[in-house]
Order: C-alpha cells, then sequence, then structure tokens
C-alpha cells in the first residue's frame, strides 16, 4: 500500500511564525504536491514537485515556498504566517512520466495561524 | 494554468437514482482526468479515471465520459446508494503534469 504522510495532524501556529509542514511518501514517486482545501474552493493547487529539487509554482504559491531535497520528502514552508492561511492542506503524490497516474493523498493537517 | 470548473456544488438524490456530476476544463493539453471521492473527515481517494484517448469508462455503478472537443467530463454514479454520500472532485492534469482540482459536489443520498 502506498502511504503519505504528513508530520502533524493538527497545528497551531502564531502570525509572522515560520511554520514548516512535512510529507513523506514510501513509493518511490516521482510527482509530489501540496494542495490547501477550504469549503466551497476544492483543492487548490500551492506547489508541484516532478523531480528532486525541481518545484513549479501552482494557482496559490503566494506566501509559501516548497523544498525538496530528498525524492520521498516535500516540504511546505510558510515563511510568515498569516490568518488567511489558516486551512486544511494536503500532500499528495504520484508517478511521474508521460503516463499520468493516481495521485495518492496524506491524511490532510489542519493549520490554524492565531 | 489549468482551470476546472465543477457543477453542481450539492446534489441531493433518494436511494436508488442516479447522480451526475459535470466538470469543464481549459487546457487542451490536458490528457489525464481522476475522480476522487472524499469522506467526512477522510482524504480524497481515486474511485475512477478517464484518459484523453477513451471516451467512456465503467466500472460497476460508476461512469465517466470524456469529449475532448468540448473540453467537458462527467461522473455518472447509478442505483445510489447512502453510502455513496460524500464530496466528489474532478481533477485534471494541465500540459505540465501538474493536477488541479475542481471546487467539488458534495452528494447526499438520501435513503
Amino acid at each position: 500500500d502506498v502511504k503519505v504522510t504528513q508530520s502533524s495532524r493538527y497545528l497551531v501556529k502564531r502570525t509572522g511564525e515560520k511554520v514548516f509542514l512535512e510529507c513523506v511518501q514510501d513509493m518511490d514517486h516521482e510527482n509530489m504536491f501540496w494542495y490547501r482545501q477550504d469549503p466551497g474552493l476544492g483543492l487548490r493547487l500551492i506547489y508541484f514537485s516532478y523531480d528532486v529539487k525541481m518545484k513549479e509554482k501552482g494557482d496559490i504559491p503566494e506566501g509559501y515556498s516548497v523544498s525538496r531535497e530528498k525524492k520521498e520528502r516535500f516540504s511546505l514552508i510558510l515563511e510568515s504566517a498569516s490568518t488567511n492561511q489558516t486551512s486544511m492542506y494536503l500532500c499528495a503524490s504520484s508517478w511521474g512520466g508521460l503516463m499520468n497516474t493516481e495521485a495518492f493523498f496524506g491524511q490532510g493537517t489542519r493549520l490554524t495561524v492565531v | 494554468g489549468e482551470n476546472v470548473e465543477q457543477h453542481p456544488s450539492t446534489l441531493s438524490v433518494q436511494e436508488g437514482d442516479s447522480a451526475v456530476i459535470k466538470c469543464t476544463y481549459s487546457d487542451s493539453a490536458s490528457n489525464y482526468f481522476p475522480w476522487y471521492k472524499q469522506e467526512l473527515g477522510k482524504r480524497p481517494q481515486l474511485i475512477i479515471d478517464i484518459r484523453s484517448n477513451v471516451g467512456e469508462k465503467k466500472d460497476q455503478r460508476i461512469a465517466v465520459t470524456l469529449n475532448k472537443t468540448a473540453k467537458h467530463f462527467s461522473l455518472h454514479i447509478t442505483e445510489t446508494q447512502p453510502e455513496d454520500s460524500a464530496v466528489y472532485f474532478c481533477a485534471a492534469t494541465d500540459g505540465a503534469n501538474n493536477l488541479f482540482f475542481g471546487t467539488g459536489t458534495r452528494l447526499t443520498v438520501i435513503p
């Protein structure tokens, strides 16, 4: 079974803090994604990585950065957390290459910025 | 990037009836169209997907159709059951293999 694990289920941070959300997958997937999920807005893509050290901006990258130093780990960084970044964050991974395949999701991190 | 629109946002059906959810996409290079189901408090999980070289795919009570010319695809659930109640998301890949989602449809199956 593919396993995508996010480091925290719930997180509470203060405005202005630097926040790290970690995601690890155990299936040697090339692609990894970070989404945020808000009611009525669906899953919005923040960043996408198709290989180590490679990244592409999604729809809403402002206020976020990412790091992928190892193939299995994809980190989302909130440089200076703000209240409008309170949300559910979902990480996902999939095989790369020309044939797109199923994306497997982590359990999500509910981040509250106070 | 890709723009995926999904309708309706909520859908209530009687048990045993059919449910249809529709999505449109904007990137003509898109070639992969998965559908995910998310139950309350759980992660999204793939239920069916279709590639651009296929017009229709069926898996038991679930079917997906794709019209590449019109850039729209639909999910059909027949003989709905209470356990089908969930939020359903359509998605499409853009030319760079990014995966973009629609805004979701909350399906309620009334027993």
